[in-house]
C-alpha cells in the first residue's frame, strides 16, 4: 500500500503562488475525484483545505486552491505568507484493499 | 462546536494490547463514518482503519490488519481501536477524524492520542 508521491519541500518567497504536486495512479487519485490536502502545523491535528479535489471548506481562504490532470493532483497556494509555512499532505479515495491513502507530504517554507 | 477527543494512549511493552477511544461532540455522530490516522514521530500520516456510519462495513490497511480492530457505539457516541501484539513501530500519535462521505472526506480531527510501544 505505497503513499501518494509529493515532492519533500517547496519553498517561496512571501506574496508568491506555489504549487504542491501529488502523484498516484489509476486506482487512487486518477480513477475518482476525491482528493483532499491537509494543513499541518507542528505538534497540531491536520486541517482540511480542499476536498473532492477543487473544494474549499467553509473558512479557509481563497488563496488554496486544487486542481487535477490525470493521476497527479495539485494544490496551489496563492500570495503566500508567513502562517503558510506548514506540512502539508494529499490523501486520495483508492479502489483495493485498502480504503484511503495519504501523501508522503511536503514541507512549504516561507523565504 | 464540533469535537473529537482521542484517550487510551500510553506506554506499553511490545506484544500487549490496548484500546483507544474517541469520544464525538457537537454533531450527529450516526451520520459519519469514522477514520483513525496514525503518525510516526517525525513521519508523514498513514491511514489505519475506517468505519462506516452504522458500523457495517469496517476497512483495515494491511499494516494493521488482523492486529487492530475497529467498532463504534452510536448510542454513546464513540468510537474505539483495539490494537492487539503490538510493536514498537506501531509508536505513534494516533488520530480520529470523521468523515460525511461514504468515499474518503476526513474532514475534522482530533487533537491526537499519543501510543509509545517500548520496553
Amino acid at each position: 500500500q505505497s503513499a501518494l508521491t509529493q515532492p519533500a519541500s517547496v519553498s517561496g518567497s512571501p506574496g508568491q503562488s506555489i504549487t504542491i504536486s501529488c502523484t498516484g495512479t489509476r486506482s487512487d487519485v486518477g480513477g475518482f475525484n476525491f482528493v483532499s490536502w491537509y494543513q499541518q502545523h507542528p505538534g497540531k491535528a491536520p486541517k482540511l483545505m480542499i476536498f473532492d479535489v477543487t473544494y474549499r471548506p467553509s473558512g479557509i481562504s481563497s488563496r488554496f486552491s486544487g486542481s487535477k490532470s490525470g493521476n497527479t493532483a495539485s494544490l496551489t497556494i496563492a500570495g503566500l505568507q508567513a502562517e503558510d509555512e506548514a506540512d502539508y499532505y494529499c490523501s486520495s479515495y483508492r479502489n483495493s484493499s485498502s480504503l484511503g491513502v495519504f501523501g508522503t507530504g511536503t514541507t512549504v517554507t516561507v523565504l | 462546536q464540533v469535537q473529537l477527543l482521542e484517550s487510551g494512549g500510553g506506554v506499553v511493552q511490545p506484544g500487549t494490547s490496548l484500546r483507544l477511544s474517541c469520544a464525538a461532540s457537537g454533531f450527529t455522530f450516526s451520520n459519519f463514518g469514522m477514520h483513525w490516522v496514525r503518525q510516526a514521530p517525525g513521519k508523514g500520516l498513514e491511514w489505519l482503519s475506517t468505519i462506516w456510519y452504522d458500523g457495517s462495513k469496517k476497512f483495515y490497511a494491511d499494516s494493521v490488519k488482523g492486529r487492530f480492530s475497529v467498532s463504534r457505539d452510536n448510542s454513546e457516541n464513540t468510537m474505539s481501536l483495539e490494537m492487539n501484539s503490538l510493536r514498537p513501530d506501531d509508536t505513534a500519535m494516533y488520530y480520529c477524524a470523521r468523515d460525511p462521505s461514504l468515499e474518503w472526506l476526513p474532514d475534522v480531527w482530533g487533537q491526537g492520542i499519543l501510543v509509545t510501544v517500548s520496553s
